[in-house]
């Protein structure tokens, strides 16, 4: 199982502005999947994205993957408030393993 | 539909003392089961993973122990709590079937 590395590590923003984060990990997957975490709370699954897709949307989410390149982005379009979070990503690889390993995850604040 | 409840939500525990934090799982059945530990402004770190009754992978090899008794049970123990046991630490189970889904929590602040 690999880990997934985030950056940055942290983002500010104002309110309304895109959010942009990366994440780059190390061997073939299956999926990679991105976590929300609002402080001092459990993580929130967001988005998970297939090794033979390459954007995918969810509501004002979106996700892109390029396996070549062994990287993927999340987009927060029209960020609020509400967004400021930490968020993980989280490589899965094809061998079946049951570890889900994460990062130290981008810190976003979204400044109203 | 499916709920992971862990309790207690806050723990403050001397140096020394044991420690035991629950975990359960309603709305499903065999889950994989998993603890992880979250330092202050950090990420989480995986302690323990199970995939069946009384099935326990250790990743972390220190004074913290797991068990699950039952299918939706996931305890996670200590015989005597160090200070860097202090720590978020979440419960969580894989749903979906490859997302994991998490607990609310256990904030642990040993003293």
């Amino acid at each position: 199982s690999q880990q997934g590395e985030e950056d940055p590590q942290a983002l500010s923003i104002q309110e309304g502005e895109n959010a942009t984060m990366n994440c780059s990990y190390k061997t073939s997957i299956n999926n990679l999947q991105w976590y929300r975490q609002n402080s001092g709370r459990g993580l929130v699954h967001l988005i998970l994205i297939r090794s033979n897709e390459r954007e995918k949307h969810s509501g004002r989410l979106r996700v892109t993957l390029d396996t070549s390149k062994k990287s993927s982005s999340l987009l927060i379009t029209a960020s609020r408030a509400a967004d400021t979070a930490s968020y993980f990503c989280v490589p899965r690889e094809a061998s079946g393993t049951y570890k889900y390993i994460f990062g130290t995850g981008t810190r976003l604040k979204v400044l109203a | 539909s499916q709920t992971i409840h862990q309790w207690p939500a806050t723990l403050v525990q001397p140096v020394g003392s044991p420690l035991s934090l629950e975990c359960t799982v309603e709305g499903t059945s065999n889950p994989n089961l998993y603890w992880y530990r979250q330092a202050a402004g950090r990420g989480l770190q995986l302690l323990f993973y199970s995939v069946g009754i009384g099935q326990i992978s250790s990743e972390v090899p220190q004074n913290l122990s797991a068990s699950r008794p039952q299918d939706r049970q996931f305890i996670l123990s200590s015989k005597k709590l160090l200070l860097s046991d202090s720590g978020f630490y979440l419960c969580a189970w894989i749903g979906g079937p490859h997302e994991q889904y998490f607990g609310p929590g256990t904030r642990l602040t040993v003293t």
